[in-house]
């Protein structure tokens, strides 16, 4: 059983340049994140869905798009990156409404983009 | 301002000692407060999930506390191993129409053998 995956696991940016992150569950999920990790904050909402091809923005989405065309991938654009985009990427997943219910969050490990 | 604060910091114990990680909230209103570890280079793994009823709640050698009227809650580690190594992070679930996750900052633990 996989869990949440993600691939790729590392990548580096030249600003301006665009890529897509791609995040699959295995466990029938309706809900998936997308956050980001930056030393020193909490992590960051960037966009959500709560549902096959549903998305809505989070905290900080400037920048970024996101896709939800399968149950099971959750896609994340940078379309054209810049540095302060360098960061670590986490998706997540979980049964219900992770926010204001009882289902833990189901985290992938994460991609580690860097842009120059 | 809703906010997470999360103590101490980084905390350093040898192997097979006890430690009690601590974590203060004002978020309202309250949904549930989590427990994540974390280590490094991975994703946050869910260790509890507490209601505001819920006041103790373990994972085998990890025990959360809730105190809802103070809003505080703590982590404690029983008989430390190495793999405790990580970062230990409390999250606060915001209820009502703008239902979110508020995040700490985590605090880093060491067990040294």
């Amino acid at each position: 059983n996989a869990g949440v995956t993600q691939t790729p696991k590392f990548r580096v940016l030249k600003t301006g340049q665009s890529m897509t992150l791609l995040c699959a569950q295995d466990m029938n999920h309706e809900y998936m994140y997308w956050y980001r990790q930056d030393p020193g904050m909490g992590l960051r909402l960037i966009h959500y869905s709560v549902g096959e091809g549903t998305t809505a923005k989070g905290e900080v989405p400037d920048g970024y798009n996101v896709s939800r065309l399968k149950k099971q991938n959750f896609l994340l654009g940078l379309e054209s990156a810049a540095p302060s985009q360098t960061s670590v990427y986490f998706c997540a997943s979980t049964q219900g409404a992770g926010s204001s219910y009882n289902s833990p969050l189901h985290f992938g490990n994460g991609t580690r983009l860097t842009v120059t | 301002k809703n906010q997470v604060e999360q103590s101490p910091q980084s905390l350093i114990i040898l192997e097979g000692k006890n430690c009690t990680l601590q974590c203060n909230y004002t978020v309202s209103p309250f949904s549930n407060l989590r427990w994540y570890k974390q280590d490094t280079g991975r994703g946050p793994v869910s260790l509890t999930i507490m209601t505001f009823s819920e006041n103790t709640k373990s994972n085998g050698r990890y025990t959360a506390t809730l105190d809802a009227d103070t809003k505080q809650s703590s982590l404690h580690i029983t008989a430390s191993q190495l793999s405790d190594s990580a970062s230990y992070i409390c999250v606060v679930s915001k209820a009502g129409n703008n239902r979110k996750l508020i995040w700490g900052l985590g605090t880093s633990l060491a067990v040294n053998p």
